[in-house]
């Protein structure tokens, strides 16, 4: 099935650190959202971006919409323990289809 | 407000039965997608509907098929389940387009033995 190339495809990093983590796309997308995902539940919605260029923060969450359509990126500011999970992209296609990156997985350590 | 529902949490299946899965969405909510989840190809789209009619689908078998109640609640059916079936099967629902932003529901583990 048809995905998006996200990277990293993990991250271990200390608490209070920084993180970034983008989203790339052969094809242009119309909206670009991101999700994490805890065990055992489905994924949780924390940006929604709908135009080119646009730049949007959720807290210590700032994403934005590739000026080219064809990508994203995530960052999150000063980690904490909670912020553990896994984290995926979605673009909407042309056909609007949501398409799901394959996730970055995330680990925090005091 | 409650969330979107999944029934059952957890099904252990034999290869070659068949399947139904439940999602209830948001009240108010009249898309309902389906996705499966597995760890080796990730969120995979299954397929979409709005108002009773399948908007949209992925490149999944004709074993897969879905359908929506005129209260949005939608079923996932699997046919003769084959082992690679095992997955966790999510549920979306939506205000109306995709660019509202999907809500999920915690999903059904799918084991087939």
């Amino acid at each position: 099935g048809q995905q998006l190339n996200q990277s990293p495809q993990s991250m271990f990093i200390q608490e209070g650190e920084d993180v970034s983590m983008n989203c790339t796309s052969s094809s242009i997308f119309n909206t670009w959202l991101w999700y994490k995902q805890d065990p055992g539940e489905g994924p949780v919605l924390l940006i929604a971006l709908y135009k080119a260029g646009e730049l949007t923060s959720n807290g210590r969450l700032t994403a934005q919409f590739g000026i080219t359509r064809k990508d994203s990126f995530l960052n999150i500011s000063a980690s904490i323990p909670s912020d553990v999970g896994i984290y995926f992209c979605a673009g909407r296609s042309t056909t609007d289809k949501l398409i799901f990156g394959t996730g970055t997985r995330l680990q925090v350590f005091p | 407000k409650a969330g979107v529902t999944q029934t059952p949490r957890y099904l252990i299946k034999t290869r070659g039965q068949q399947v139904t899965l439940s999602c209830s969405p948001i009240s108010g909510h009249r898309s309902v997608s389906w996705y499966q989840q597995t760890p080796g190809q990730g969120l995979q789209f299954l397929f979409e509907y709005f108002s009773e009619t399948q908007r949209n689908k992925g490149n999944f078998p004709g074993r897969f098929s879905g359908r929506q109640f005129s209260n949005s609640r939608s079923e996932m059916n699997v046919s003769t389940l084959e082992l690679g079936d095992s997955a966790l099967y999510l549920c979306a629902s939506s205000l109306g387009t995709v660019s509202y932003g999907y809500t999920f529901g915690s999903g059904t583990r799918l084991t087939v033995v």
